[in-house]
């Protein structure tokens, strides 16, 4: 079955230190990887997205992902945390063995940067 | 930047009361999600819809649910008798093509809440 698991509930990180999201998933194919961040009462906004090629994709707002294909993982990172930077992060993949467009989301990471 | 929008943005209803969420996509794009999250839960897919029809929809989405684009911009989600467990923040989404690369953009969300 495809999963993504996002194992801390919040991270917390000082202004201006390097931050890291965690994020695995489980399918059956190839994954397609994406970051979403959700601001309070704001939707899902995109970040970055995994599809092909280079493991390391860059996104908006200085954020960067890894595509680890060995360990199943997608981990966001920045290297300097912005105060502004705090929100809910969700991972979500998309199986593209299936027929299928739908995303799988994980639980979510609350990201807090305090100044 | 074009924007999926939705509303209302917080809508209470009595439990066996229709409710009608509403979506507005991004102007050009032509596939159209419905997600939702349950409070402190996942973010599932419900349903995903093209060309006027269901491309494909979850177990969450029963009989009581449906799906409508009633005219060229607005894209409507119906529960037709709301349940308690029905509460939760609906998401709308929408993508331009079917290539796998494409990314689908959200809006902010309603929050449903039944009584």
């Amino acid at each position: 079955a495809q999963s993504v698991a996002q194992p801390e509930d919040q991270v917390n990180v000082a202004e201006g230190n390097p931050l890291t999201v965690k994020c695995t998933y489980s399918v059956s194919g190839n994954p397609y990887l994406f970051w979403y961040v959700q601001y309070p009462n704001r939707g899902l906004q995109f970040l970055l997205k995994y599809i092909t090629g280079d493991n390391l994709v860059k996104g908006s707002y200085g954020f960067e992902a890894e595509f680890n294909k060995s360990q199943t993982s997608f981990h966001l990172k920045k290297p300097s945390a912005l105060v502004s930077d705090s929100a809910l992060y969700f991972c979500a993949v998309r199986d593209v063995s299936y027929n299928t467009d739908k995303l799988i989301f994980g639980t979510g990471t609350r990201l807090q940067v305090f100044p | 930047e074009p924007e999926v929008t939705q509303t209302p943005s917080h809508q209470v209803t009595q439990m066996g009361q229709e409710v009608i969420l509403r979506c507005v996509p991004i102007s050009n794009h032509l596939y159209f999600y419905w997600y939702r999250q349950i409070l402190g839960q996942k973010v599932e897919f419900l349903v995903s819809f093209y060309n006027n029809e269901i491309s494909e929809k979850s177990e969450i989405f029963d009989d009581q649910f449906s799906v409508e684009r009633p005219d060229g911009s607005n894209f409507t989600l119906k529960i037709r008798s709301t349940k308690l467990e029905d509460s939760a923040m609906y998401f709308c989404a929408s993508r331009l093509r079917r290539l796998n690369t494409d990314t689908q953009y959200f809006g902010p969300g309603t929050r449903l809440t039944v009584l």
